[in-house]
């Protein structure tokens, strides 16, 4: 099957600091991109998204920034709180292809 | 709306056995995508459908097929089950209605946790 690595990194913040989940995209064509949170024993669950025509994207306490020139993707969330530790994935998607990748995915957890 | 909703939550098979999994979109979506996500390779795609056609496929074997409804449901199928094949499925849906469109946000369900043993 298509993935993008194995290895699950680990980001460990301290409750109130902000987070930065880095992603690596891998195709040039891609033109949305989506991050997700995903909780133990659950599904994925969309956080924000960002087209291809944008550098930038604010949400509630999260922003998302692109880099197309070095297929770059990264999340900050602000004042990370004990309910942000989750696993995080972006994941990269193309009109012309229907289909979406994900990456491997960082853990985060929120030191108290 | 209601969210995604995949049946069964959970299963046990044994190798050889066969097993159909159900998953019902947001009301609305029309495009319906499934997804293998086990530790050691992370979430893959299988394959995704709109309006009851296959538009992509992932690289898996042929004994991973699916269908949809004219409802929008989907199912897949795994036949001749290997131990290799205990994962969580997942099944997300999007509002993308025509080729070409601009790619949409996928939802997804809570998923299939599928045990072989």
């Amino acid at each position: 099957g298509e993935s993008v690595g194995r290895h699950l990194p680990t980001l460990s913040v301290q409750e109130g600091d902000n987070s930065i989940i880095n992603c690596a995209y891998s195709n040039s064509a891609s033109d949305y991109f989506i991050w997700y949170k995903q909780e133990s024993g659950k599904g994925p669950q969309f956080i924000i998204d960002i087209r291809s025509n944008m550098d930038k994207r604010q949400g509630q306490r999260v922003t998302v920034l692109l880099n197309k020139t070095v297929k770059h993707l990264s999340l900050q969330i602000a004042a990370t709180q004990p309910g942000d530790s989750a696993v995080y994935f972006c994941a990269e998607g193309s009109s012309r292809t229907y289909k979406y990748i994900f990456g491997t995915g960082t853990r985060l957890k929120v030191l108290a | 709306k209601a969210g995604v909703t995949q049946t069964p939550r959970y299963l046990i098979k044994t190798r050889g056995q066969q097993v159909t999994l159900s998953c019902s979109p947001i009301s609305g979506h029309r495009s319906v995508s499934w997804y293998q996500q086990t530790p050691g390779q992370g979430l893959q795609f299988l394959f995704e459908y709109f309006s009851e056609t296959q538009r992509n496929k992932g690289n898996f074997p042929g004994r991973f097929s699916g269908r949809q409804f004219s409802n929008s449901r989907s199912e897949m199928n795994v036949s001749t089950l290997e131990l290799g094949d205990s994962a969580l499925y997942l099944c997300a849906s999007s509002l993308i209605v025509l080729a070409g469109a601009k790619t949409d946000t996928q939802y997804f369900g809570p998923g299939t946790r599928l045990t072989v043993l």
